[in-house]
Order: C-alpha cells, then sequence, then structure tokens
C-alpha cells in the first residue's frame, strides 16, 4: 500500500528538550512538507522541501528544523527555540510542488509537559 | 486578512437534512481549489479539486462547485458517518513559482442521526 507514514503518533516532550518527529512516503513524490494544525486555525506550513537536499521555510520555520537526505525522509525537528511547541503535526506529499494533490499522514500530536 | 474563508465554522444537521459549506477565496489568480476530509485526530482526506468556475465534481453525497470567487460543498441526505471537519485550501496562480496552497479554517460538521 502507498501512503505516508509519521511517527510517533503521540510525542511527550519536556520544556528545553529537542524532538525529532518522523515523515516517510513510498509514493514516489518529490515534494514533502510540513504543517502545523492547532484549534480554530488553518494548516500552518513549517518547512517544504522540492527535492532531496534541498529545503525551503514556510510562514511559521522559527523553532523548527528539517533535512531532506533521501526521497522518501522529511523529519522535523522541533528545537528548544520554539516557544508554542503543543500541536498537531502533519506532514505531506506531493508529486511536485507546483502540482496540485497533497496527500496526508495520520499526523503527530506533541505535547511539552 | 485572510485569503481562504470558510463558513459556517460549526453545522449541526439532522440526518437527510441537505446543506452547504461555503469557501471564498480573495486570491487573484486561481490555479486549483482543494477540498479535504478530517476525521478527530487524523490527517486530511482529499476530496476534490477544482480548476476552473464552472467545474463539478462528485464523490457519494458530496458535490463540490466552483465560481469565480467561492467554492460550495453540497452535502445531500447526510449521514452521521458525514460529520468531520471540512477543510479547503487554495493554488495562488501566481505565488512566487512555489504554488503552495493556502488553508482555510475548516467547517466542522455534525450530523445527528
Amino acid at each position: 500500500d502507498g501512503g505516508i507514514t509519521q511517527s510517533p503518533k503521540y510525542l511527550f516532550r519536556k520544556e528545553g528538550q529537542n524532538v525529532t518527529l518522523s515523515c516517510e512516503q513510498n509514493l514516489n513524490h518529490d515534494a514533502m512538507y510540513w504543517y502545523r494544525q492547532d484549534p480554530g486555525q488553518g494548516l500552518r506550513l513549517i518547512y517544504y522541501s522540492q527535492i532531496v537536499n534541498d529545503f525551503q521555510k514556510g510562514d511559521i520555520a522559527e523553532g523548527y528544523s528539517v533535512s531532506r537526505e533521501k526521497k522518501e525522509s522529511f523529519p522535523l525537528t522541533v528545537t528548544s527555540a520554539q516557544k508554542n511547541p503543543t500541536a498537531f503535526y502533519l506532514c505531506a506529499s506531493s508529486s511536485a510542488v507546483n502540482t496540485d494533490t497533497q496527500y496526508f499522514g495520520p499526523g503527530t500530536r506533541l505535547t511539552v509537559l | 486578512e485572510d485569503q481562504v474563508t470558510q463558513s459556517p465554522e460549526a453545522l449541526r444537521l439532522q440526518e437527510g437534512e441537505s446543506s452547504s459549506l461555503n469557501c471564498s477565496y480573495t486570491v487573484s489568480g486561481l490555479r486549483g481549489l482543494f477540498w479535504y476530509r478530517q476525521d478527530p485526530g487524523k490527517g486530511p482526506e482529499f476530496l476534490f479539486t477544482l480548476y476552473s468556475a464552472g467545474e463539478e465534481k462528485e464523490k457519494e453525497r458530496l458535490k463540490a462547485t466552483l465560481t469565480k470567487k467561492e467554492s460550495f460543498l453540497h452535502i445531500t441526505a447526510p449521514k452521521p458517518e458525514d460529520s468531520a471537519t471540512y477543510l479547503c485550501a487554495v493554488q495562488e496562480r501566481e505565488s512566487g513559482g512555489s504554488y503552495i496552497p493556502t488553508f482555510g479554517r475548516g467547517t466542522s460538521l455534525i450530523v445527528h442521526p
């Protein structure tokens, strides 16, 4: 089955710790994205990558970092510099950035204790 | 001002009571408009893509339509399993080349048996 997987489903972090959220896709898509979703708000773009070894900041990149060493994988690190990290994080992919449909993973809920 | 506005924020229907959800947008040139369904605690699931005014697409009890300034998601004779949040996203034609969609805040639909 082709799709996008995210792990873990739930993640708890103490203040001051960095955590890394995993995103893997087997759709052979070039483009991958990270979004943050908070109650009552639309999806906000954190980072996106159009191709391996390349990525761009989205609207709310501060306090986050990413890497794209493999086509299938686009991990997101939430650093201690992110002031309000508690949120639902969604990874998505599309065949290319300038084409249409994004497909989403199941999400990771991060809670900072 | 939000580029993509969805209304109403929340909608409660009785089973079988048809209604429509609205997505209005203010981008200067539309490249594509997307509808997604999101169940609580899960990632958005793709429903439709619309490209030009007058276009319509259907899937089971859902029908999406598009005009030059808004899109409607019509739900005919809804069932409780249609309960979800419906997200609209707009892809602008001239966006510096990235074409990343902008998401609305969603409409939360509850269908009572």
